[in-house]
Order: structure tokens, then sequence, then C-alpha cells
């Protein structure tokens, strides 16, 4: 089975602090996704890569930016948190052989801006 | 533009069918998704279909596709109060470098009478 593992499922930080969320995967995918959730405003795509040291704005990137130094392992990272950035996080997965593979998604990381 | 769509709600009662309907607006999609997301958990994915597929079965979960409509629709047969969750339904779609681009509906959250 595909497993992809958030580092927190809850994290408090404090407002202007730079925040790191860490997703790693455990598949030899090639693709990886953070998306935020928010009450009716459903999945919203933050940043993706599909290789090493490659990454992709999505929908929503401003206030974020991703590191991918290794296959495994990408990370959202919050470079003044604000409190409009409290939300639900969702790390995901794919393999990149042929596209349009589905995504595999993390416990997610609830994170609070105070 | 790219938009996926369902009902917000849906309750039955144990041991019934449960049918959670979805639109989708891109005929190009190539897969169409079913995830699954209970309370505080990331999304599960609990199944897809090629879109050259009319249907597929799983155990109790049947997805039909009615390309010429644009809609999916998946049957939960004898459902149970384990089947409680927030259900996404989502579609692939080309365009970003290797890496399949998923739109994702706002969720029917499913709830079971007694």
């Amino acid at each position: 089975d595909v497993k992809v593992t958030q580092s927190s499922r809850y994290l408090v930080k404090r407002t202007g602090e730079k925040v790191f969320l860490e997703c790693v995967q455990d598949m030899d995918h090639e693709n990886m996704f953070w998306y935020r959730q928010d009450p009716g405003l459903g999945l919203r795509l933050i940043y993706f890569s599909y290789d090493v040291k490659m990454k992709e704005k999505g929908d929503i990137p401003e206030g974020y930016s991703v590191s991918r130094e290794k296959k495994e392992r990408f990370s959202l990272i919050l470079e003044s948190a604000s409190t409009n950035q409290t939300s639900m996080y969702l790390c995901a997965s794919s393999d990149g052989a042929g596209g349009n593979q589905p995504q595999h998604f993390g416990d997610g990381t609830r994170l609070s801006i105070l | 533009g790219e938009d996926v769509e369902q009902s917000l709600f849906l309750s039955v009662r144990e041991g019934d069918s449960s049918v959670i309907n979805c639109t989708y607006t891109d005929s190009s999609s190539t897969y169409l998704y079913w995830y699954k997301q209970e309370p505080g958990a990331g999304l599960q994915l609990l199944t897809y279909i090629f879109s050259n597929m009319d249907m597929k079965q799983d155990q109790r979960l049947t997805v039909l596709l009615n390309k010429k409509d644009k809609h999916l629709s998946l049957r939960i047969a004898d459902t149970q109060t384990g089947d409680s969750a927030i259900y996404f339904c989502a579609e692939s779609m080309r365009g970003y470098s290797s890496a399949s681009k998923i739109i994702f509906g706002s969720g029917t959250r499913l709830s079971i009478r007694p």
C-alpha cells in the first residue's frame, strides 16, 4: 500500500513565524502535491512537484513556498505565517508513469496560526 | 472552465443504498475518482474509472459514468454506519508537465440514520 506520511497531525504557530510542513512518501512516486482544505472551499492546490528540485505553482501559491530536495520528501513552507493560513493541509503523491495516476493522500496537518 | 459539482449532503437509512452524484465539465478527462474522507483524516482513494468505461463494480461500490451528460455516480449498497464520511468526486486533467492536475468537487457529506 502507498504510504504518505505528514510529520504532524496538529500544529499551532504564531503570526510571523516561519512554518515547515513535511511530507514523505514511500512509493517512489514522481509527483507530489500540497493542498489546503477549508470549509465551503473544498481542496485547493498550493504547489506541486513532478521531479526532484522541480516545482510548479498551483491555484493559490501566495504566501507559500516548497522544497523538494529528495524524491520522497516534499516540504511546504510558510515564510511568515498569517492567521488566514489557518487550515487543514493535505499532502498527496502520484506515480508519474503515463500521467493521470490517482493521488494518494496523507492524513493531513491541522495548522492553527494565532 | 474547470468545475466539478456535487450536492453537499445526503442522508440515508442504515441498510439502504446510497447514491452520490457528481457532474463535471471537462470532456477530455481520462480518469474520474471517488475519495472518502473520515473526520480528522486525509482523503482515501475509494475507486476510479477510466473514461472509456461505463461502469465499475467493487464489492459494495458501483460507479456509473455517463460521458454524454458528464455525470458520475457512486452507489454504496447496504450502507453501514462506517460509511459516514465526506465523499469527493474528482476528475483528472492533463496540463501540468507530466503530473496530472486533479479537480475536486466540494464533497458530499453522507450521514446514516438508524
